[in-house]
């Protein structure tokens, strides 16, 4: 089944302690992105990758990392976690940038940060 | 950057209904897609629809892109339809952030029994 998958799906954790989400698509998508959703702000893009080694980033990438070391693969990293980067995460993935591909989203991940 | 509107922003229905929303948007677009997010926070893909007209069971969509706006429509409405739907473009601005998906606010429909 094509799919993008996201672990973990729920995370309480506390302020300062590394973690990262991972997402993972078996579509051999060249496009992936992150977005966090957030009550009154709507979804926004963190970071995008077009391809393996290419990353950039989106509209609120402060306090994130990311890497695309496979084609499959893109985790999202919060090096050190502060409760305003609690909200609802989500990982998507399309077959080739440039916006003229159907997008697909993860499961998302609600992440609580005390 | 390109705005994208939704309405309306609360919708509620008694089952069996019919409904319209709506999504206009403010420039030409590559992309546009509706989504319904479940209770469970779940994003889940309804259309791929840059242009025309496509249905899947109870519900439709239909794109006119020269007009800037999409329209979903969803007949005979079941409790299990209640949620958000969403809204989202991918602009044709080339200055804009490759791939970068707009989402609307929403709209927030409730179907009662």
């Amino acid at each position: 089944e094509a799919q993008v998958t996201q672990n973990p799906r729920y995370l309480i954790t506390v302020t300062g302690k590394k973690l990262t989400v991972t997402c993972s698509q078996n579509m051999n998508h060249e496009y992936m992105s992150w977005y966090r959703q957030d009550p009154g702000l709507g979804l926004r893009q963190i970071y995008y990758s077009m391809n393996v080694e290419v990353t950039d980033k989106g509209d609120v990438p402060e306090g994130y990392k990311v890497s695309r070391k496979e084609k499959r693969n893109f985790p999202l990293i919060l090096e050190s976690p502060s409760p305003n980067q609690t909200s609802l995460y989500f990982c998507a993935s399309s077959l080739a940038p440039g916006g003229y591909n159907e997008q697909f989203f993860g499961p998302g991940t609600r992440l609580t940060v005390l | 950057g390109i705005q994208v509107e939704q309405s309306p922003p609360d919708l509620i229905l008694q089952e069996g209904a019919n409904s319209t929303l709506r999504c206009n948007f403010s420039d030409s677009v590559n992309n546009l897609q509706w989504f319904h997010q479940n209770p469970w926070g779940q994003l889940i893909n309804l259309f791929y629809i840059p242009s025309g007209t496509k249905q899947n069971g109870r519900l439709s969509a239909t794109t006119v892109a020269t007009e800037r706006y999409s329209l979903l429509y969803i007949s005979s409405s079941q409790t299990t339809d209640s949620g958000v739907y969403f809204c989202a473009v991918v602009t044709a601005d080339r200055g804009s952030t490759l791939g970068r998906l707009y989402f609307g606010r929403g709209t927030q429909l409730t179907v009662w029994p």
